[in-house]
């Protein structure tokens, strides 16, 4: 069983660029969140997708959107990026709506310079 | 609202003491899922345990151990003879009724078991 895999695991921008994060789900989960989490602070939702249809948002601006494929897997793009979006994102994915277990990937830290 | 509280920051103990991570928990919900979550130093968070509102039981998975208390809003965690390989950040997290997938997590406790 493969779990979930992201990338890339470390990278650095500038203020004002854009990027990109991908994640490829465990084997047989239709369901992706990701999640930012700042140091030394608990993981924040940014959204998640459930068969390639957005299916739920926190409290993020519009400049962070995402992508679910035909596959499950899944993007989440940051444009404009500012400072402050220098954390680890998570991604993680489950089957179906939710209740269950999610399993989580080790994540892509991104530094904003 | 909805949120969950971690009051502990860090935690330091000998190994093979027992030590109690707190939670205390918020939400107007009457079905609601609890989980404990454990992130070692590659980052990723895993699995420990989930509970739902209606499940008060307490819980004993070897040397872990749970107790959901409804009366105080808490879902503490305690671990028996810590070891080692025990130290990492814990989060204790929420779902809310309705809210598929979107855990609300607490600050985390850092717990070092020093040998």
């Amino acid at each position: 069983e493969t779990g979930v895999t992201q990338s890339p695991t470390h990278l650095i921008k500038t203020r004002g660029q854009q990027v990109t994060l991908r994640c490829s789900s465990q084997s047989g989960h239709n369901t992706v969140s990701w999640y930012q989490q700042a140091l030394g602070q608990g993981p924040q939702f940014i959204f998640q997708y459930y068969r390639e249809e957005e299916n739920g948002r926190g409290n993020f601006p519009p400049r962070f959107s995402g992508l679910q494929f035909p596959n499950y897997s899944s993007e989440l793009n940051v444009n404009a990026l500012e400072l402050d979006d220098s954390a680890l994102y998570l991604c993680a994915s489950s089957s179906g709506h939710f209740t269950g277990e999610l399993f989580f990937g080790e994540g892509s830290r991104l530094t904003v310079l | 609202a909805q949120k969950v509280t971690q009051a502990q920051t860090e935690i330091s103990v000998v190994e093979k003491e027992d030590v109690t991570l707190d939670c205390v928990y918020e939400t107007r919900d009457t079905t609601y899922y609890l989980f404990w979550y454990k992130q070692p130093p590659s980052g990723e968070l895993v699995f420990l345990i989930r509970r739902n509102s209606f499940d008060e039981q307490n819980e004993i998975s070897g040397r872990y151990s749970w107790n959901f208390q409804k009366s105080t809003s808490s879902f503490n965690f305690t671990i028996t003879a810590s070891q080692v390989v025990d130290s990492a950040v814990y989060f204790c997290a929420l779902i809310p009724s309705g809210n598929t997938g979107k855990l609300i997590f607490g600050q985390g406790t850092t717990l070092q078991v020093k040998p």
